[in-house]
């Protein structure tokens, strides 16, 4: 079973620059998560959709970030413009939870990451 | 809001050594998960568990729920098991999303 998918794997840009990336999540994965990871610290979620859906976006700072999941499979994270503090590792992660009624597996399985240094 | 602390933020150790590191949260959960992250930053994730104990290899993971406490033990550690290990929970009232420890890095020098 292919995993997460992510691109580009490192990014290096200037401050007030664009940049964006994508996820492809595991194939019949209804859930979708993108996640801010500082250096040092625990990941921090930023979206999350189920489908093509925004279930939470409460982290996400909209002024600069943003999201989307058109037709509810794969996902793309941008941000306009980047700030030095948006260095980060940013990660996607799926899940199959929910399918029908709650069942599904609420384990998540993770992208490698787009490791974005902002300069 | 459910708060997750791991111990210790370091570990050093040498090959073949007993390893242990340590989770405790603040709010009763449903499953809790340990994660693997290397340096390249990609996350694995190892176990998802509710209760009792799960082992996979050289890696064994318990729980006790009573007392909000996980622990995440490396049997014969070896050089390639250096990474940061994340221990995350849902939050308070349940759901799917996750809050993330801020992990434990592990070094084994061969």
């Amino acid at each position: 079973e292919a995993g997460v998918a992510q691109s580009p794997r490192y990014k290096i840009i200037e401050k007030r620059q664009s940049v964006a990336f994508w996820c492809n999540p595991i194939s019949g994965h209804a859930t979708l998560y993108w996640y801010q990871q500082i250096l040092g610290q625990g990941p921090k979620l930023l979206i999350q959709f189920q489908n093509n859906g925004v279930v939470d976006d409460s982290q996400l700072p909209k002024d600069r970030f943003s999201a989307e999941r058109l037709k509810g499979v794969d996902s793309t994270l941008k941000i306009q413009p980047a700030k030095l503090e948006d260095s980060a590792v940013y990660l996607c992660a799926s899940s199959s939870y929910p399918l029908i009624a709650g069942t599904g597996d609420r384990e998540q399985f993770f992208g490698p990451g787009t490791r974005l240094t902002v300069l | 809001k459910n708060e997750v602390e791991q111990s210790p933020q370091n570990l050093t150790a040498q090959e073949g050594e007993f390893i242990t590191i340590n989770c405790s949260y603040s709010v009763g959960i449903s499953a809790l998960h340990w994660l693997q992250q290397h340096p390249g930053g990609g996350i694995v994730s190892l176990f998802m568990l509710s209760s009792g104990k799960k082992k996979h290899g050289r890696l064994i993971a318990t729980i006790n729920i009573q007392e909000k406490h996980s622990s995440l033990h490396i049997t014969a550690s070896h050089p390639r098991d250096s990474a940061v290990y994340i221990c995350a929970v849902p939050p308070e009232g349940g759901s799917e999303k996750l809050v993330f420890g801020k992990g434990t890095k592990l070094t084994v020098n061969p």
